[in-house]
């Protein structure tokens, strides 16, 4: 079974630029959060969609949203792109069971770089 | 969620048994107890979990005290492909998917 897919792998960006990146949960999940790993700050938790649904967001500005579609991939967008910005960006996603196990399953992150 | 305090770094000897610490001293009775790790460039990694008894699964041992304010990862027989950055999550089950991790440890296995 596939694992969590993102993409673009790496991409740089400069100074005021939009990004989007892509995440493609594993198959029959349904949930999906993302996550922001720098240097300075580590991992930090960005948002989580269910359903199509955001159900938490970190502490993050307006600047960073994101989406989910139907078939449960994902989108995060991250827009007026900051130095600050340059970041692995980390998707997860994990089954909705009853009990939540709570388990979740990492891609390999969107690497991105602003100048 | 409840703070962990994990040590920043560990040292471990290949072959031996490599015992991580967690301190989370104001954790809550619905929450539980998350380890996952990160290896270099990787996405991090689910290892175990649980709330208040002993867990092992094929990766690990999770030893939770009885007051439930520290535990201990136990990797078994560790392997230089243990080398990574633990981290020690607690969380309530019904929280979703939201992690708030902390530095983790960093666990170097040496030959």
């Amino acid at each position: 079974k596939a694992g969590v897919t993102q993409t673009p792998r790496y991409l740089i960006k400069t100074r005021g630029q939009q990004v989007t990146l892509s995440c493609s949960p594993i198959s029959g999940h349904r949930s999906v959060s993302w996550y922001q790993q720098t240097p300075g700050q580590g991992l930090q938790f960005l948002f989580e969609y269910f359903s199509e649904t955001q159900r938490n967001k970190g502490n993050f500005p307006g600047r960073f949203s994101g989406r989910q579609f139907s078939n449960s991939r994902s989108e995060m967008n991250v827009s007026t792109l900051e130095l600050g910005d340059s970041a692995l960006y980390l998707c997860a996603s994990s089954l909705e069971g009853h009990p939540n196990t709570g388990e979740l399953f990492f891609g390999e992150g969107s690497r991105l770089t602003v100048l | 969620d409840a703070k962990t305090t994990q040590p920043p770094s560990m040292d471990c000897a290949e072959g031996r048994a490599a015992n991580l610490p967690c301190n989370h001293s104001t954790i809550s009775g619905n929450e539980y107890v998350y380890w996952y790790r990160q290896i270099h460039s990787q996405g991090p990694q689910y290892i175990i979990h649980g709330l208040k008894n002993n867990e092992t699964n094929e990766m690990a041992s999770l030893i939770i005290t009885e007051d439930r304010k520290s535990s201990t990862l136990i990797l078994p027989h560790a392997t230089l492909r243990d080398t990574a950055v633990y981290y020690c999550i607690v969380r309530a089950n019904n929280a979703g998917n939201m992690l708030t991790f902390g530095g983790g440890t960093r666990l170097m296995v040496k030959p």
